[in-house]
């Protein structure tokens, strides 16, 4: 069975700071990963995904993941935060065959503090 | 293009009611989803349609139905609310071969 991990509820970080968001996956067969971020009342909006290549991902506003086989992890970072990043962001998994839906993670909350 | 759009936005129920949410999308994807969003919890699905004319469940399937009108929309039944389906429902697409799903904007549901 599947299973995602974001193991904190909430991070703080400071604007023009680096960020990093946590994820860790158990997924049989190869992972497939994403993320999403959630504005307040808005739907989830595509971040990045990992498919296969290159084990660093770049994706939407800045954002890159980078996915490590051994720690099973694909943890979302940006070099400079913005206060514009404040969100709610989710890591997912593919689950394979069947409806190919995603299973998704509680879901961390980022705010960047001016 | 609109994307995934959603009716309606907010709706409030008495247990018992029923009512159904509308999912459209103008992305011309074969699979469309159905998720609900609870706090704390990621999303979870309940229903999908991997193409036009066939549904099937997904996690949470109990007390929703589905009906795949057509290739652009896909609506989600609730035949008589409870409270504890009180949560914020997301359609989404895929389009075949691809692996992003995409998401509407959500509709807020409280059943009182």
């Amino acid at each position: 069975a599947q299973s995602v991990a974001q193991p904190e509820d909430q991070v703080n970080v400071a604007e023009g700071n680096p960020l990093t968001v946590k994820c860790t996956y158990s997924v049989s067969g190869n992972p497939y990963l994403f993320w999403y971020v959630q504005y307040p009342n808005r739907g989830l909006q595509f971040l990045l995904k990992y498919i296969t290549g290159d084990n660093l991902v770049k994706g939407s506003y800045g954002f890159e993941a980078e996915f490590n086989k051994s720690q099973t992890s694909f943890h979302l970072k940006k070099p400079s935060a913005l206060v514009s990043d404040s969100a709610l962001y989710f890591c997912a998994v593919r689950v394979p065959g069947g409806a190919n839906n995603l299973f998704f993670g509680t879901g961390t909350r980022l705010t960047v503090i001016p | 293009n609109a994307g995934v759009t959603q009716t309606p936005k907010f709706q409030v129920l008495k247990t018992g009611q029923s009512m159904t949410l509308q999912c459209a999308q103008d992305m011309n994807h074969n699979s469309m989803y159905w998720y609900r969003q609870d706090p704390g919890m990621g999303l979870r699905l309940i229903y999908y349609s991997a193409s036009e004319g066939t549904t099937d469940k997904g996690e949470v399937p109990n007390g929703y139905n589905v009906s795949r009108l057509n290739k652009r929309e896909f609506s989600l039944r609730l035949e008589s609310a409870a409270p504890s389906q009180t949560s914020v429902y997301f359609c989404a697409t895929r389009d075949r071969g691809q692996e992003t799903q995409y998401f509407g904007p959500g509709t807020r549901l409280l059943v009182l």
